[in-house]
């Protein structure tokens, strides 16, 4: 079945980079993703890469992928004290009934110290 | 605008009730999710539904129940026969073959 793993904390200096881990187990994922919850809210879409991509930049935002490994990660260039909050990774598969199924990591919570 | 809204953010619940929570959509998504977020669990897939009128079991269904009997609407039913209904739960939805689900900002559930 699927299943995605991260680890549950990590701690930079304001400015500093972050580099958020994740590995999935499903080789048929489609797309992955990147959210990110502050306190006692929703979800955001940060960015996603298609199973075919080995790298996506969106701004301060990288994504790296590789597939043989079954690893992901998430780079925050010049992390800002507003960058704090959970990151959840999260794969989807797409099932014969024509949905995607997404499948979230257990969350990463970012803490920036100033 | 349009989005994706859940009512209300905090609900209480006295043991023994149940309890609907409302998830709203404007987005024309055919599919819409719910999930259930606990504390160092990540988030579980409860229920969903590709369209009206349908809808299919998640991974941890029991306790729970859903309708969708319009396109912009899926509550979801905390029923008395869910042994710990207290939790964070969100609400997505997706065009079905797109590539990005949009959540709600959730609703806490707290039973007292």
């Amino acid at each position: 079945g699927e299943d995605v793993e991260q680890s549950l904390f990590l701690s930079v200096r304001e400015g500093d980079s972050s580099v958020i881990n994740c590995t999935y187990t499903d080789s048929s994922s489609t797309y992955l993703y990147w959210y990110k919850q502050e306190p006692g809210a929703g979800l955001q879409l940060l960015t996603y890469i298609f199973s075919n991509m080995d790298m996506k930049q969106d701004q301060r935002l990288t994504v790296l992928l590789n597939k043989k490994d079954k690893h992901l990660s998430l780079r925050i260039a010049d992390t800002q004290t507003g960058d704090s909050a959970i990151y959840f990774c999260a794969e989807s598969l797409f099932h014969s009934g024509g949905y995607q199924k997404v499948t979230f990591g257990i969350g990463t919570k970012l803490q920036v110290i100033p | 605008d349009g989005g994706i809204t859940q009512s209300p953010k905090y609900l209480f619940r006295k043991e023994g009730q149940n309890v609907t929570l409302s998830c709203e959509q404007n987005l024309n998504h055919d599919a819409m999710y719910w999930y259930r977020q606990d504390p160092g669990q990540g988030l579980r897939l409860i229920y969903y539904s590709q369209i009206v009128n349908d809808f299919q079991k998640g991974d941890i269904a029991e306790g729970y129940s859903v309708s969708r009997e319009k396109k912009e609407s899926f509550p979801l039913t905390v029923t008395s026969a869910q042994k710990n209904p207290t939790a964070f739960y969100l609400c997505a939805s997706a065009t079905g073959l797109d590539t990005e689900a949009f959540f709600g900002q959730g609703t806490r559930l707290t039973v007292v």
